[in-house]
């Protein structure tokens, strides 16, 4: 299967300890997005690469959160000192910089801060 | 910035017709779709339509675009017990990202 694939998919942790969610998004797409979704909402922006470089980030994306995509492969989002807040599901997705920007999405990380 | 709207809910028998509808305020918004998600899941990609277009049908689904009334419908045809899910407009600009409505969750009645 060559969709984008993010692990741990389910993920407990104490507050205050830190997580950190891995993607590896579908091997010829340049553009990689992080999203958060909680229970009845939509998903929600945080950030996306171009390649290696952050170009956007969100107002949601607090100075605990951080994402990298060192090679412009696979990307990490990490969270410091958790909040019972920050439980939600982690979207990552990706697509192609062409005309159409079909956005694919894995299946999500679910984190619950205790 | 973007607002995107969605009914929270739908219900219909099996065998009807589905139509979840979409309004939203950026009218600059050139790609336009719709995702399904089901529980536990990431969001499957269904369709798209590009803000160029008023329709686009594929197979049991049908877009409908109104950009002057800036709203943007699926209709599901002869919706199966399998299509209940919820189902996600997105809108996304040449900037890369895209905004979601809160989504509507459909449910099949056999």
């Amino acid at each position: 299967d060559t969709g984008v694939s993010q692990n741990p998919r389910h993920k407990i942790t104490k507050r205050g300890q830190n997580v950190t969610f891995r993607c590896d998004p579908i091997s010829e797409h340049n553009r990689l997005y992080w999203y958060r979704q909680t229970l009845g909402q939509g998903p929600e922006f945080l950030t996306y690469f171009q390649n290696e470089a952050q170009l956007e980030k969100s107002r949601l994306l607090s100075d605990r959160f951080s994402a990298e995509r060192p090679k412009g492969s696979f990307s990490t989002l990490e969270i410091q000192r958790t909040e019972q807040g920050d439980s939600a599901m982690y979207l990552c997705a990706s697509s192609l910089t062409t005309a159409g920007n079909t956005i694919y999405f894995g299946e999500g990380s679910w984190l619950t801060v205790v | 910035g973007e607002d995107v709207e969605q009914s929270l809910f739908l219900s219909v028998r099996e065998g009807d017709s589905s139509v979840i509808n979409c309004t939203y305020t950026d009218s600059s918004s050139t790609y336009l779709y719709w995702y399904k998600q089901e529980p536990g899941a990431g969001l499957q990609l269904l369709t798209y339509i590009f803000s160029n277009m008023d329709m686009k049908q594929d197979q049991r689904l049908t877009v409908l675009l109104n950009k002057k009334d800036k709203h943007l419908s699926l209709r599901i045809a002869d919706t199966q017990t399998g299509d209940s899910a919820i189902y996600f407009c997105a809108l996304n600009t040449n900037a890369g990202k895209s905004t979601f409505g809160d989504g509507t969750t459909l449910t099949v009645k056999p």
